[in-house]
This record gives C-alpha cells, structure tokens and sequence, in this order.
C-alpha cells in the first residue's frame, strides 16, 4: 500500500509562471489536505478537501492559489504568477476521514517550491 | 504568543543520552500528535495520542490533557535520531492542524 505520493518532489519556477504541484493520497483514503512550510518556520493549514469537494479552504492566500481534488486522479494545488515569497515545502496528508480522536494524517515526503 | 510550543528549540546530545523534548498548547484539543522531519526530507507520524502514554521501540510519548502538555522521549539516542521533532494539535472539533515548529536535534556518535 503506497504512501501519500507527491509531485514534483522540486520545482524551480521564474516569477510570474505557474507551479503545479499533485498529491496522491494513500489508497482507500478521501481526505487531502495542503499545509506550507515557509524557511525557518512551522507548517501552516492551506486547504482541506474531499474528493469533488472544497471542504475549507481558509488557510490558502485569496489571490493565485487554488485546489482541487477531481473524482479520477490527484489533488492538485495551483499557484499562478509565482512570487519570490511562495518559495516554501508544500505538504500534502491524507486521512480515510476526520475523527477528532483517531484523525491521524498520513504527509507526503513534501513538493519543494524555489521561485528564481 | 504561539498556541503550540515547543522547547528546546534546538538540542545536541550525546550518542546514548536520554532525550526529551516538550510541547505545551493553549488549544483545547482531545489528541496530539509527534511527527518525525529529516533535513529536506518527508514528514513521519510517530505517534497520536490522546491520554497517557504511548511507545514505540526507544521512542516514548506521553500526554497530561488536562495541564495541555505533551513530551517526546528517546531512550539510548543513535545519530540516526537527528531529525526535526514537530508536534501537532488539532482544536477539538477541528481538522486544522495547529504545528510546533520544531525542534531540532543532532545527535553526536
């Protein structure tokens, strides 16, 4: 039973493209969510999905990221227009589904962002 | 003032020593989590628990919900221990994950 898959595992971008970064969840699992590692800092929600289902999206800046977790195939967390300051380490976890007991997260080995 | 903190921040042992590291949290939460980050590497679970204690081979986990803290002990610390230890919370009824940031160990052979 494979693990969360993530690609790319790096990503060099110039500002102002666009970086796509996708997330396989482990198999059998319906619950993905993104979190950010900037430098030097702690990981940080971003979004939370089920499949065909935005469930929260409150932690994903407003303007040029989105999310989607299409019924065939992976997550995907888009950035369009990169900026210097989206360089960072982008998570993904997976989960069979939410129990605030047992709601253990299963991460990726994690999708590095460098915008040049 | 961050909702969940860590200490030490950082930390250097002996190879041998007996390691822990502590996590306290103003959220109110029914479990927590320790996650294991090797330098540009994946992120592991080591464990979630939600009341006493919890082990797993020279690792040891224990949680006092009540006082909000939570620490995370290496029995017989190897170099192959170095590594990132992050713990996390999710609020009590919450999936969003609040995250320590870290603490980073190096342990000297």
């Amino acid at each position: 039973n494979a693990g969360v898959m993530q690609n790319p595992r790096h990503l060099v971008r110039r500002r102002g493209q666009e970086a796509r970064l996708r997330c396989s969840p482990m198999k059998g699992h319906s619950h993905v969510y993104w979190y950010r590692q900037l430098p030097e800092e702690g990981l940080k929600f971003m979004v939370y999905l089920q499949k065909e289902n935005i469930i929260d999206e409150s932690g994903m800046p407003k303007e040029r990221f989105s999310a989607e977790f299409p019924k065939e195939g992976p997550s995907i967390l888009r950035i369009q227009q990169v900026v210097r300051g989206d360089s960072a380490a982008y998570f993904c976890a997976s989960s069979p589904y939410w129990d605030r007991n047992t709601g253990e997260l299963f991460f990726g080995e994690g999708s590095r962002l460098t915008v040049l | 003032k961050n909702e969940v903190e860590q200490s030490p921040q950082n930390l250097t042992a002996q190879e041998g020593e007996f390691i822990t590291i502590n996590c306290s949290y103003s959220v109110g939460i029914s479990a927590l989590h320790w996650l294991q980050q090797h330098p540009g590497g994946g992120i592991v679970s080591l464990f979630m628990l939600s009341s006493g204690k919890k082990k797993h081979g020279r690792l040891i986990a224990t949680i006092n919900i009540q006082e909000k803290h939570s620490s995370l002990h290496i029995t017989a610390s190897h170099p192959r221990d170095s590594a990132v230890y992050i713990c996390a919370a999710p609020p009590s009824g919450t999936y969003k994950y609040i995250f320590g940031t870290g603490t980073r160990l190096k342990v000297l052979a």
